[in-house]
């Protein structure tokens, strides 16, 4: 089954720790995208990449950082410069750039900060 | 500054009433709008509008795209429960291939 698998669903980490979120898919798309989801908000973007080894800064990109070793896999750490990372993220892809597309959205990680 | 604003913001309605959302952005490089229904948990998708004046459908659900004016409306007849969810709007854009997100509308369905 082609899809966006993210893991882990559930993590909770304690103030000061960096922590990894996985995202891989089996698409082959170009494009991957990390959004952040907090409560009654919308998706606001953290970073985004359009190929292998080359990623830009969404709106709220402080506090994060991300690679894109592999056209399959974008990781997104988020580190302990980040203020208040307990939220929703959702990572995305899509087929870059000539046709319009739509994003296809991984099952999410739930990050809570204890 | 690109923007997209839904409203309202959220709604409640009976079940079989009709509702409709509302999408207006402004953004530069407008290449796509899409729709999406959030269940807590990720988006899926309903439809993607790239010419004004063509009505997308799918079941109870339509929508159409006013390029002019610059907004889309999500239309969804005799409503179920089931269609309870957020629904967002998303435009999707020729720079970089970004996509903004409206802050979402709240539906809730009342048997």
């Amino acid at each position: 089954d082609g899809g966006i698998t993210q893991s882990p669903k559930y993590l909770f980490r304690k103030e000061g720790q960096n922590v990894t979120l996985s995202c891989e898919q089996n698409l082959n798309h170009d494009a991957m995208y990390w959004y952040r989801q907090d409560p009654g908000q919308g998706l606001r973007l953290i970073y985004y990449s359009q190929i292998v080894n080359d990623f830009q800064k969404g709106d709220i990109a402080e506090g994060y950082s991300v690679s894109r070793e592999k056209k399959e896999s974008f990781p997104l750490t988020v580190t302990s410069a980040q203020k208040n990372p307990t939220a929703f993220y959702l990572c995305a892809s899509s087929i870059l750039a000539g046709a319009v597309n739509e994003q296809f959205f991984g099952p999410g990680t739930r990050l809570t900060v204890l | 500054e690109d923007k997209v604003v839904q409203s309202p913001l959220s709604l409640v309605v009976h079940e079989g009433d009709t509702v409709t959302l509302n999408c207006s952005y402004e953004v530069t490089n407008f290449r796509s709008l899409l729709w999406y229904k959030q269940e807590k948990k990720a988006p899926t998708f309903l439809f993607m509008l790239t010419s004004s004046g063509i009505e997308k459908k799918s079941g109870r659900l339509s929508s159409i795209l006013d390029k002019k004016e610059l907004f889309s409306i999500l239309n969804i007849t005799a409503t179920q429960t089931g269609d309870s969810a957020v629904y967002l709007c998303a435009v999707g854009l020729y720079t970089g291939n970004q996509f903004y997100f409206g802050t979402g509308t709240s539906l809730t369905v009342i048997p």
